[in-house]
């Protein structure tokens, strides 16, 4: 089946610090995975996101590699800042239909 | 432009009220998805409708219903609500296994 594991949070940083979320998948096929940012009080937001093995997605500083061997699609980001506080979102997308399937959420909050 | 809306974005009712929540896209896409996020920020997905079709219908109580008029609107009933019912909904949109747009949430306040 489809699932995506995502570590548990919540994860507090100075500002400046660097920021790894681990996310793991399991997927039939060949999926799209993505990233997506949940600021305070609003809806989801993509962030990046990887079609295939290899590709890196990034964007605002973030990034991630799409692991086909480890089945991984891990975020970083070298110097986090205050406004980087959201919770964040790893999200798999099987191609073979409409449904997504979206990790628990890591809650980010960052200190000055 | 915003590209996915919903209104309202806040809703507070009595146990037992019947609510709806509306949800509009203006992307063209051909799918739109209902989810549930509960208070630690878990998702759920709830219904999925691609060019007016449900075509996901996840275990969630009858008490809830979706309803397409056309492929840019998708809306959600909701019957006799229950305390367990407060979330926020949010609504979605995607063009077939693509990206999904999600709406700013509705956040539903049963009392």
């Amino acid at each position: 089946g489809n699932s995506v594991t995502q570590m548990e949070g919540p994860v507090t940083l100075s500002e400046e610090a660097f920021l790894t979320i681990n996310c793991t998948y399991t997927a039939t096929g060949y999926p799209s995975l993505f990233w997506y940012v949940q600021y305070p009080g609003e809806g989801l937001q993509l962030l990046l996101k990887a079609t295939k093995a290899d590709d890196k997605g990034s964007n605002k500083g973030f990034e991630a590699t799409y692991r086909k061997e480890t089945t991984s699609f891990h975020l970083e980001k070298g110097s986090v800042q205050v406004s980087d506080s959201a919770v964040y979102f790893c999200a798999l997308n099987p191609n073979t239909g409409n449904q997504f399937y979206f990790g628990t959420g890591t809650s980010l909050t960052v200190i000055p | 432009d915003t590209a996915v809306s919903q209104t309202p974005k806040y809703l507070v009712t009595q146990m037992g009220n019947d609510k709806s929540i509306k949800c509009e896209q203006n992307l063209g896409h051909d799918t739109m998805y209902w989810y549930k996020q509960d208070s630690k920020k878990f998702l759920k997905i709830m219904f999925s409708y691609n060019n007016k079709e449900l075509i996901i219908n996840e275990t969630v109580p009858n008490r809830f219903s979706p309803k397409s008029p056309d492929k840019a609107h998708l809306n959600l009933h909701i019957n006799s609500l229950e305390l367990g019912d407060s979330a926020v909904y949010f609504c979605a949109s995607s063009q077939t296994g693509d990206t999904q747009y999600f709406g700013p949430g509705t956040r539903l306040t049963v009392l």
